[in-house]
C-alpha cells in the first residue's frame, strides 16, 4: 500500500524568504502522479503543483517548484519569495498512474509566513 | 467554470437526524470523490465514482453513510442517523481522466452534530 509522510507538522518563514516543505512516499509503482495542495484558513483545497513520475524535469509554477527525487521517493516543495498569502496547510499527495482514484494524502505541514 | 459546488456550506443538526450533503462536479469531469477532514484523522477518502458508478466505497465508515450519483452533474452524501463523531468538514472533488487526474475540490461543508 502506498503511504505519504510529511515529517514537518509546522514551519515558519519570514516574508520574502524561501522555504522548503518535505514529503516522502512509499510505493512499488513506477508510474504515478504527485501533487501539492494548499489549504488556507478558508479551508478551500487548492492545487499548487503537479509532477508526473516519468518526467525527470522538476515541475515549476511561478514561485513554487518541486525537487522530485524518484529513487529516494522524495517530493519536496520550495516556495520562493514567500508571501503572507502563502500561510496555509500544505498537503502532499500521491496518485497511482491511470487509476484516477484514490489520492493518498500526507498529514500536512502548517506553514506560517511572518511579516 | 464555476468549479465544484457544494451545499450547504454549514450544517448544524442534532444527533439522530438525517443529513444530506450535495455536490455538483465540474462539467465534463468523469470522477467524483467524497472526502472527510477531521483534526484527528486528517483527510479521508470516503467513496469515489467514475461515470456515475461507485468504484470504491471502502472508506465509508458505517452503514449510516450512503452516497449516490444519479447523474453526471449531481451527487449526495447522506448520513442517517447522524452522531456527534460525524462532525467534520466534508469535501467533494472532481477530476477528468486523461487530463492529469488533478482533483478539484469544492469549498466543503462543515457539519456539526450536537
Amino acid at each position: 500500500a502506498q503511504t505519504v509522510t510529511q515529517s514537518q507538522p509546522e514551519m515558519s518563514v519570514q516574508e520574502a524568504e524561501t522555504v522548503t516543505l518535505s514529503c516522502t512516499y512509499d510505493t512499488s509503482e513506477n508510474n504515478y502522479y504527485l501533487f501539492w495542495y494548499k489549504q488556507p484558513p478558508s479551508r478551500q483545497m487548492i492545487l499548487v503543483i503537479r509532477q508526473e513520475a516519468y518526467k525527470q524535469q522538476n515541475a515549476t509554477e511561478n514561485r513554487f517548484s518541486v525537487n522530485f527525487q524518484k529513487a529516494a521517493k522524495s517530493f519536496s516543495l520550495k516556495i520562493s519569495d514567500s508571501q503572507l498569502g502563502d500561510t496555509a496547510m500544505y498537503f502532499c499527495a500521491f496518485l497511482r498512474y491511470n487509476q484516477g482514484g484514490k489520492l493518498i494524502f500526507g498529514q500536512g505541514t502548517e506553514l506560517s509566513v511572518k511579516p | 467554470d464555476a468549479g465544484v459546488i457544494q451545499s450547504p456550506r454549514h450544517e448544524v443538526t442534532e444527533m439522530g437526524q438525517e443529513v444530506t450533503l450535495r455536490c455538483k462536479p465540474i462539467s465534463g469531469h468523469d470522477y467524483l470523490f467524497w472526502y472527510r477532514q477531521t483534526m484527528m484523522r486528517g483527510l479521508e477518502l470516503l467513496i469515489y465514482f467514475n461515470n456515475n458508478v461507485p468504484i470504491d466505497d471502502s472508506g465509508m465508515p458505517e452503514d449510516r453513510f450512503s452516497a449516490k450519483m444519479p447523474n453526471a452533474s449531481f451527487s449526495t452524501l447522506k448520513i442517517q442517523p447522524s452522531e456527534p463523531r460525524d462532525s467534520a468538514v466534508y469535501f467533494c472533488a472532481s477530476s477528468l481522466a486523461g487530463a492529469g487526474y488533478e482533483q478539484y475540490f469544492g469549498p466543503g461543508t462543515r457539519l456539526t452534530v450536537t
